[in-house]
């Protein structure tokens, strides 16, 4: 059972370059999120979504696209890095919307030159 | 809207001492409530979980805490400090309501340390 799959697990950038960070979960949940992590300020949700074709903004989703064409793929795309990006993204998955517990996948750690 | 305020972002303990790390947030909703533990360079997982009914709830490696709502806290605690506890950990918050308030609201994190 491999539960969240993210990758790369880690990625250079140069300022401007655009990319995709992918994840797919194997456990049938609807509800899927992007957090980024920086030190001090804890897990900040960028976009989530509650099932295939519906996504919403988190707290700090400029910069950032998503979309979730099936129940286990929700890519993250960076359209034009900027250095202010550089962070740990981590994907996670829960089977109710808030209410359950999260599963999260390894991590891929972004810097932006 | 959702807050969890974690005091203290390092904590440094003995092993075998006492490992108590704090935990306050604020919900307009009744919380669901969870400590997370991160592992270096690995992903987010559950130690236990907050939902309804008895308040003292017990997790994974020896881990508990205990809701109280009067005090709006939901601290973590082991008795017995080991080695192997050494890891971030995260409080988090989400409620029993539509919209943003099931979102998961992390708190800041706090590292902890264990001293041999």
């Amino acid at each position: 059972n491999a539960g969240v799959t993210q990758t790369p697990k880690f990625q250079v950038l140069k300022t401007g370059q655009s990319m995709t960070l992918q994840c797919a979960q194997d456990m049938n949940h609807e509800y899927m999120s992007w957090y980024r992590q920086d030190p001090g300020m804890g897990l900040r949700l960028i976009h989530y979504s509650v099932g295939a074709g519906i996504t919403d903004q988190g707290e700090v989703p400029n910069g950032y696209n998503v979309s979730r064409s099936t129940t286990e793929d929700f890519p993250l795309r960076l359209l034009s890095a900027a250095p202010s990006q550089t962070s740990v993204y981590f994907c996670a998955s829960s089977y109710s919307y808030g209410l359950t517990e999260a599963f999260f996948g390894q991590g891929t750690r972004l810097t932006v030159v | 809207a959702q807050s969890v305020t974690q005091l203290g972002s390092h904590v440094s303990v003995s092993e075998g001492a006492l490992v108590l790390l704090r935990c306050n947030y604020s919900s307009s909703v009744p919380p669901y409530l969870f400590w997370y533990v991160q592992y270096p360079n690995q992903g987010l997982q559950l130690l236990l979980k907050y939902t309804t009914g008895a308040t003292l709830v017990k997790g994974i490696n020896g881990f508990e805490a205990e809701f109280k709502k009067s005090e709006t806290s939901f601290h973590l605690t082991k008795p017995s400090a080991h080695m192997s506890d050494a890891a971030e950990y995260f409080c988090a918050v989400t409620g029993i309501s539509s919209g943003s308030a099931r979102q998961l609201t992390f708190g800041s994190g706090t590292q902890l340390t264990v001293l041999p």
